[in-house]
């Protein structure tokens, strides 16, 4: 049973315009959320993360957006870089193991 | 800062064998999480360690799967006896402490292929 999905598997975006990497969760005890980048042949890193009392969260060019009434949230990159290209996981938690959805996996072309 | 360790990074085993994987935290993380990643889908936890007790091993095949971490520092990931299915990544990932908010650092990943 996927608690976590990620229903793009993947993503091609120009460089310089805006990523936006979508997730949606079912189970509504999950209060922290938090994106994993990951290159092949290594193992994920973390990207950025948000509590369930927020709504928003930025860090340079990426933005966490949460939506608790519809139980999703998002991930925007901008601007969208070519080192940006990878395998990004949404992970929620309940307060103990990350779930982690499938994965998207990003290309962004010159 | 030295990342979390795993080894060995590549292993190709037989059906039935066994195999060990080995994985060092981040020094001073009391948490402790391994997870099986098959292609195309996420991680998916096995075991999490707190110290050297278990918080949650739900998802651990525990007729096959085993792990440990007697000292509260490093651990081990045993398979035995190994199936097709258990071709994976096994992640090694730790924590400062278990609660969201602290940070989880993957090591690369121990990738197993069973023939």
């Amino acid at each position: 049973d996927q608690q976590v999905k990620q229903n793009s598997p993947s993503l091609s975006v120009q460089e310089g315009r805006i990523s936006i990497l979508n997730c949606d969760y079912t189970n509504s005890m999950f209060d922290y959320f938090l994106w994993y980048k990951k290159y092949p042949a290594e193992g994920p890193t973390f990207l950025i993360s948000i509590s369930s009392i927020k709504d928003k969260n930025e860090d340079g060019r990426f933005t966490v957006f949460l939506n608790k009434s519809a139980k999703h949230l998002s991930l925007h990159i901008v601007p969208s870089q070519p080192g940006d290209s990878a395998v990004y996981f949404c992970a929620a938690t309940s307060g103990y193991a990350l779930n982690f959805g499938k994965g998207t996996s990003l290309l962004v072309t010159p | 800062e030295a990342g979390v360790a795993q080894s060995p990074r590549y292993k190709i085993i037989e059906k039935r064998q066994s195999v060990a994987f080995w994985c060092n935290p981040i020094s001073g993380h009391a948490t402790l999480y391994w997870y099986q990643q098959i292609l195309g889908q996420g991680p998916k936890l096995l075991i999490q360690f707190q110290n050297n007790g278990v918080v949650d091993d739900s998802q651990l095949p525990k007729d096959r799967f085993s792990a440990e971490r007697l000292k509260g520092v490093d651990s081990t990931l045993k398979i035995q006896p190994a199936k097709l299915e258990d071709s994976a990544v096994y992640l090694c990932a730790s924590s400062l402490a278990s609660r969201p908010g602290n940070t989880i650092y993957f090591g690369e990943g121990s990738w197993l292929t069973v023939v």
